[in-house]
């Protein structure tokens, strides 16, 4: 089985810190992204990333930056976190071009922002 | 967002079928995947139409029509164990992008 795991199930941290949110998958997925949830609002896309070194804007990137410097590995990182980034983090990775083979999601990280 | 629009909440009796539908924005649209999601857990994928039709596995039934930029997700024969969010996503190959609607929270009751 495809296994995608975030380091953290729940962080807290404090206003203004840098935060490190890390998600690493065993499958060689080409696609990786960064999703939060919110209630009300579901699945937002922060960012996504289709090779190594490769970034690309979802549809909610203001606060957040990420790395992609091994295959297995994405990262998404809030620079100076706000309470308003308080949310469920979910990373997810699938291949290019076997979409219907699905996307597979990790965990969850639970973080609040105080 | 990509306008993907879905009901955001449905309740039905155990034995029955329900029906959620999806719309979405058609342009540069490849594919649509259906995701179940249980309270405090990962999404898991049910499903992937990419062609026009209806595709069935067990239980659940997808369908897809391109051109009218519609799918819906069939349960049938409810069991309470399928209380939970049903996600709505659509995939778009030029961007290698995968965009979910505000899922349907489904509550199956006895």
């Amino acid at each position: 089985d495809v296994k995608v795991t975030q380091s953290s199930r729940y962080l807290v941290k404090r206003t203004g810190e840098k935060v490190f949110l890390e998600c690493v998958q065993d499958m060689d997925h080409e696609n990786m992204f960064w999703y939060r949830q919110d209630p009300g609002l579901g699945l937002r896309l922060i960012y996504f990333s289709y090779d190594v070194k490769m970034k690309e804007k979802g549809d909610i990137p203001e606060g957040y930056s990420v790395s992609r410097e091994k295959k297995e590995r994405f990262s998404l990182i809030l620079e100076s976190a706000s309470t308003n980034q308080t949310s469920m983090y979910l990373c997810a990775s699938g291949f290019i071009m076997g979409p219907n083979y699905g996307y597979t999601f990790g965990s969850g990280t639970r973080l609040t922002v105080v | 967002g990509q306008n993907i629009d879905q009901p955001t909440e449905m309740t039905a009796t155990e034995g029955a079928i329900v029906q959620i539908n999806c719309t979405y924005q058609t342009s540069g649209f490849n594919g649509l995947f259906w995701y179940q999601q249980h309270a405090g857990e990962a999404p898991t994928f049910l499903s992937y139409n990419v062609l026009d039709g209806l595709e069935e596995k067990g239980r659940f039934s997808s369908f897809l029509s391109r051109s009218k930029g519609y799918s819906y997700l069939l349960l049938k024969e409810l069991q309470m164990k399928d209380s939970a969010s049903y996600l709505c996503a659509r995939w778009e190959a030029a961007g290698n992008k995968l965009t979910f609607g505000g899922g349907t929270r489904v509550l199956v009751k006895p």
